[in-house]
């Protein structure tokens, strides 16, 4: 079985400056790890994925993740946010084989201060 | 090219009332899955259909069903509601299946739906 934990369920910050969105993931086999962002009123947009290669993801809008298999960790950043970076964040994990279906975690709010 | 439609946005019901939600997934795509979204439960899976056939389901009642049509289109029908039933109903589609590299989903915009 595999499961995903998002360690902060909010994280507040100021405009421009950097910010990471923690993930942690378990898995017994390799795994297929993607984020989402989650704007108000709105669906969840793929922001990037990794499937394999480079452990350095990177997204749409200024994001990037690393995969790191040793600590199952696909942590999210971003240099310099902006105001409009504010929204749901999630990440989510797959197997390669079996179902399709990925498991998402719980979700960080991004909260970004002027 | 056109998104993931969901309609409708908006819905409200009354207890024990029944519910249809429609899907259309992006042109192509033959995998739909539907999605719950609450504050305190997250996202949780619902049902995948595939090709008119259902190919994984989450943990719900039956009270939760779901379809999928020719054209892909899919429905979600949830009989006897309950006010537990409030949420964010989310559907995605993708072209996964068999060996297609993952592309990840595209989600609707999510029917918004409460139950008095």
């Amino acid at each position: 079985a595999q499961s995903v934990t998002q360690l902060d369920s909010q994280v507040p910050v100021f405009e421009e400056a950097p910010v990471e969105l923690r993930c942690n993931y378990s898995s017994s086999v390799s795994v297929y790890l993607f984020w989402y962002v989650q704007y108000p009123n709105q669906g969840l947009q793929l922001l990037l994925k990794y499937l394999s290669g480079s452990t350095l993801v990177k997204g749409i809008n200024g994001f990037e993740a690393e995969f790191n298999k040793s600590q199952t960790s696909f942590h999210l950043r971003k240099p310099s946010v902006h105001i409009s970076d504010t929204a749901e964040y999630f990440c989510a994990v797959r197997s390669p084989g079996g179902s399709y279906i990925p498991t998402f975690g719980r979700g960080t709010s991004l909260i970004v201060h002027p | 090219k056109a998104g993931v439609t969901q309609t409708p946005r908006y819905l409200i019901k009354t207890r024990g009332q029944q519910v249809t939600l429609s899907c259309s997934p992006i042109s192509g795509h033959r995998s739909v899955s539907w999605y719950q979204q609450t504050p305190g439960q997250g996202l949780q899976f619902l049902f995948e259909y595939f090709s008119e056939t259902q190919r994984n389901k989450g943990n719900f009642p039956g009270r939760f069903s779901g379809r999928q049509f020719s054209n892909s289109r899919s429905e979600m029908n949830v009989s006897t509601l309950e006010l537990g039933d409030s949420a964010l109903y989310l559907c995605a589609s993708s072209l996964e299946g068999g060996s297609i590299s993952p592309i990840g989903y595209t989600f609707g915009s999510g029917t918004r739906l409460t139950v008095v």
